[in-house]
């Protein structure tokens, strides 16, 4: 079956550098990527796409990275922030096989202020 | 605002009572879903529901029922909960191909 997963469960980054978070995916058929954000408490919540026509998608401070070589995803963060403490995921969608997104295990990344 | 909202965001029962979570969408997506989340697991899909009256089983579906009468709203049932259904509930919904799900805040279901 399909697998997502994240390289590091953990991460402690000081406050003003910069953070990545790693994804590996299985499903060279995979077409869109998204990551999520969760906080304690809530659900999680979108940060980023990307399709698998791009290599690369900026937002606010954050950036995906896709090799669909090695099958790799990655979220940076620029200029981490307290806020940004929280478990980050992602998740790649087989279009072709209908609306199943699969999920990664995710990432706690603590902010070290 | 557009959300999802589930209820109960907390939930204690004992094996065997029937429960039923709600979960209700204000943006007329057409595709809805139930996800478990368990530490060391990704969210694993329970059920979904493409369309009104439309629904399937996702990768655990067992002990678990939904049903899907009108667009926004999918209730999960748990007929008779039993203690491996202890976890954290989440619905959401999803406006179109190629678009992010949008998910609620979660229902932590204890089974005693």
């Amino acid at each position: 079956g399909e697998s997502v997963g994240l390289h590091l469960p953990t991460l402690s980054v000081q406050e003003g550098d910069n953070s990545i978070i790693n994804c590996a995916y299985s499903n060279s058929a995979s077409d869109y990527f998204i990551w999520y954000k969760q906080e304690s408490g809530k659900g999680p919540q979108f940060i980023i796409d990307i399709r698998s026509n791009m290599d690369k998608r900026q937002g606010q401070r954050v950036t995906v990275l896709l090799n669909k070589t090695v099958k790799h995803l990655s979220l940076q963060i620029a200029a981490t922030q307290p806020g940004d403490s929280a478990v980050y995921f992602c998740a790649d969608l087989n279009g072709v096989a209908g609306n199943q997104f699969y999920f990664g295990t995710g990432t706690s990344l603590t902010v070290i202020p | 605002e557009a959300q999802v909202t589930q209820n109960p965001r907390y939930l204690i029962t004992v094996t065997g009572k029937k429960l039923t979570v709600t979960c209700s969408q204000n943006m007329n997506h057409e595709y809805m879903s139930w996800y478990r989340q368990d530490p060391g697991l990704g969210l694993r899909q329970i059920y979904y529901s493409m369309n009104v009256e439309v629904t399937d089983k996702g990768d655990v579906p067992e002990g678990y029922k939904v049903s899907r009468k009108e667009k926004r709203n999918f209730p999960l049932i748990l007929e008779s909960p039993s203690p491996n259904q202890t976890s954290l509930y989440f619905c959401a919904s999803l406006g179109g191909y190629n678009s992010p799900l949008h998910f609620g805040n979660g229902t932590r279901l204890t089974v005693t």
